[in-house]
């Protein structure tokens, strides 16, 4: 089992430019997740989709969007990227909603100019 | 303020050492309590569970989780070079979608 994978590893993007981050899962769980991390700030969610077909907002969801594809997949897509969105972003899935242990992926690192 | 605070570190130790690493919460309704290792440029991967007070063993890790103080300690037993990381602890409670994060203690284990 590959576990979470995520694409791409690294990506550089110029401001305004849009970009989906891909995320899949092989474990059949029906939660997932994206977070950013920040330095000193941890981990923050941006959007999660508690099962498939559902999609909330989390604390930071501001110029995200997301689609839950299928049970398996968890898109996330910036519009119009901004300097303030450089992070590295992380996708995470559990067996059901929190508190359910989450499992993460090895995270994208992104760069906004 | 934050709901969870972490100190930020580093923490150095030598190879050996017992190692304990904590957080504070104030939110009083958490009851579901992690620990998250996290090795430079990888993604977090789950240590330890706990449900509620009390303590947990597994091998060399120790987590306890003191609900009445609002606080949470992972300890690391006879502590190995391989154990330098970040670890994150997170927390979440009745209600809660997600987990909250600590920002996470680096450690380093000198040889």
């Amino acid at each position: 089992n590959a576990g979470v994978t995520q694409t791409p590893k690294f990506q550089v993007l110029k401001t305004g430019q849009s970009m989906t981050l891909q995320c899949a899962q092989d474990m059949n769980h029906n939660s997932m997740y994206w977070y950013r991390q920040d330095p000193g700030m941890g981990l923050r969610l941006i959007y999660y989709s508690a099962s498939e077909g559902t999609t909330d907002k989390g604390e930071v969801p501001n110029g995200y969007n997301v689609s839950r594809l299928n049970k398996r997949e968890f898109s996330l897509r910036l519009e119009s990227a901004a300097p303030s969105q450089t992070s590295v972003y992380f996708c995470a899935s559990s067996e059901r909603d929190t508190p359910s242990e989450q499992f993460f992926g090895p995270g994208t690192r992104l760069t906004v100019l | 303020q934050k709901e969870v605070e972490q100190d930020p570190g580093p923490l150095s130790v030598p190879e050996g050492a017992i190692v304990s690493l904590n957080c504070t919460y104030s939110n009083s309704a958490f009851q579901y309590f992690m620990w998250y290792r996290q090795y430079s440029r990888k993604g977090p991967e789950l240590l330890m569970y706990t449900y509620s007070s009390g303590n947990k063993e597994d091998g060399r890790f120790t987590a306890q989780v003191d609900k009445s103080s609002k606080y949470i300690s992972l300890f690391i037993r006879d502590s190995q070079p391989s154990d330098s990381a970040t670890y994150l602890c997170a927390m979440s409670g009745p209600g809660r979608r997600a987990l909250t994060f600590g920002s996470g203690t680096r450690l380093q284990v000198q040889p």
